[in-house]
């Protein structure tokens, strides 16, 4: 069974920084796709970032990029220039069929 | 254009009672999800429909959970005879196709509290 770890259960960062959310997961499958989501106190989920394994580059999004180590199962989100409004609980996701497998999440409190 | 809604916002019900949760998908998605996000297990996938294919229940913790689609859209989650440790938000997503590359796409959930 594959499973999604996310090691931070919580992180705190200035405005301004960045910050880096670790996911790692643990599959026997080759062709997959990962996700991270960002749900705020509102908890609607919002796609923050995909990446396909079969992608070597990296996926980016404005200020949210990922480090992607197919070989390491690592997946890990790096927030630049962190805003109040990235205070979230930010969840890894894993698909290589067709339900999500996520982890048990990471609460980023971005502080003024 | 419009997102995936669910209703109720918030429901509050005894234990023992039967409850219905409402997902409306985005227009024109085939697939649609149920997830349950609870303190104690995190986000659990419950069920998922494509299309008119026999629906894939491996998630569904017991046989007091059952789900429907009708037309190929809005889908009803029903618990029947409630326990206090179905309280949990439930969230519904849906995604334009089955599979792994398609993103899917959430509602805001349904919080049920079983008293």
């Amino acid at each position: 069974a594959q499973t999604v770890t996310q090691s931070q259960p919580e992180m705190s960062v200035q405005e301004a920084e960045t910050v880096t959310l670790s996911c790692t997961y643990d599959t026997s499958e080759n062709n997959y796709y990962l996700f991270w989501y960002k749900q705020p106190p509102s908890r609607q989920m919002i796609l923050v970032i995909r990446q396909e394994a079969y992608k070597q580059q990296n996926a980016t999004e404005n200020r949210f990029s990922v480090n992607f180590q197919k070989a390491a199962k690592s997946f890990s989100l790096k927030i630049s220039d962190s805003q109040l409004g990235d205070t979230a609980m930010y969840f890894c996701a894993y698909n290589a069929g067709n339900m999500l497998t996520f982890g048990g999440g990471t609460r980023l409190m971005v502080k003024p | 254009g419009a997102g995936v809604s669910q209703s109720p916002s918030n429901k509050v019900t005894e234990k023992g009672k039967d409850v219905e949760l409402r997902c409306d998908p985005i227009s024109g998605h085939t697939a649609l999800y149920w997830y349950r996000q609870s303190l104690g297990q995190g986000l659990e996938f419950l069920i998922y429909f494509q299309g008119n294919s026999a629906p894939d229940k491996s998630g569904l913790p017991s046989d007091r959970f059952s789900a429907e689609r009708t037309g190929g859209s809005v889908s009803t989650l029903t618990i029947q005879r409630t326990q206090q440790e179905d309280s949990a938000v439930y969230l519904c997503a849906s995604s334009l196709t089955s599979g792994r590359r398609d993103t899917q796409y959430f509602g805001p959930g349904t919080r049920l509290t079983v008293l």
